[in-house]
């Protein structure tokens, strides 16, 4: 079946800007998760819907990340004055149920200039 | 908190040699245990995981991890690498509760005729 899949799959920015980056989980998967990874490094969380509540937002580094789920389902990262500093590939994941195997799509590269 | 650690950032091999990647962790309180591989230009995939029972786990393409609690360690061992294998591997922990993922910052295993 489909995985999870992120649009768009790059993006080039300005200094400054407002990016969104959506994410489409697997169907029926009520968990989903944000993660950022910086060249050189692992993963680092962002932020955990389960169902349409961010459950966990802790890895959300300033108030400039925000991200939504309204229907439970397709999620939306969003990122207001970008900095070069969040230039990164942007991952979703998503899995059955809490604490289930995560699946993880194949990120949005995002690039500051 | 938990955290992770990866001592090798780079692993050179030739083909048909064992290999061993390297993974301690640390936590307070019990752990589930993954190992995630992301080949060139792909995302992330599972490779195999520690949620409970047998310390040895397997995946089906010849990689074992034993889990070792008195060590706080989950190495990755394979006993006849191939070019195929070719990839960046990140281990990662998360607590029975816990929601997130914590990742090392990955070894890249670099097979070689």
């Amino acid at each position: 079946g489909a995985g999870v899949s992120q649009t768009p799959s790059n993006k080039v920015t300005e200094k400054g800007k407002y990016v969104e980056l959506r994410c489409d989980p697997i169907s029926g998967h009520t968990a989903l998760y944000w993660y950022r990874q910086s060249l050189g490094q692992g993963p680092e969380f962002l932020i955990y819907f389960q169902g349409t509540g961010a459950a966990d937002d802790s890895g959300l580094p300033n108030d400039r990340f925000f991200a939504v789920r309204p229907e439970g389902s397709v999620s939306t990262l969003k990122i207001q004055r970008t900095e070069r500093g969040d230039s990164a590939v942007y991952l979703c994941a998503s899995s059955l149920r809490r604490g289930s195997a995560i699946d993880f799509g194949p990120g949005t590269r995002l690039t500051v200039l | 908190a938990q955290s992770v650690t990866q001592l090798d950032s780079q692993v050179p091999v030739f083909e048909e040699a064992p290999v061993e990647l390297r993974c301690n962790y640390s936590s307070s309180v019990s752990v589930y245990l993954f190992w995630y591989v992301q080949y060139p230009n792909q995302g992330l995939q599972l490779l195999l995981k520690y949620l409970s029972g047998s310390t040895l786990v397997k995946s089906i393409n010849g990689f074992e991890a034993e889990f070792n609690k008195s060590q706080t360690s989950f190495h990755l061992r394979k006993p006849s690498v191939h070019i195929s294998d070719t990839a960046e591997y990140f281990c990662a922990v998360t607590t029975g509760t816990a929601s997130k993922l914590t990742f090392g910052t990955g070894t890249r295993l670099q097979v070689t005729l």
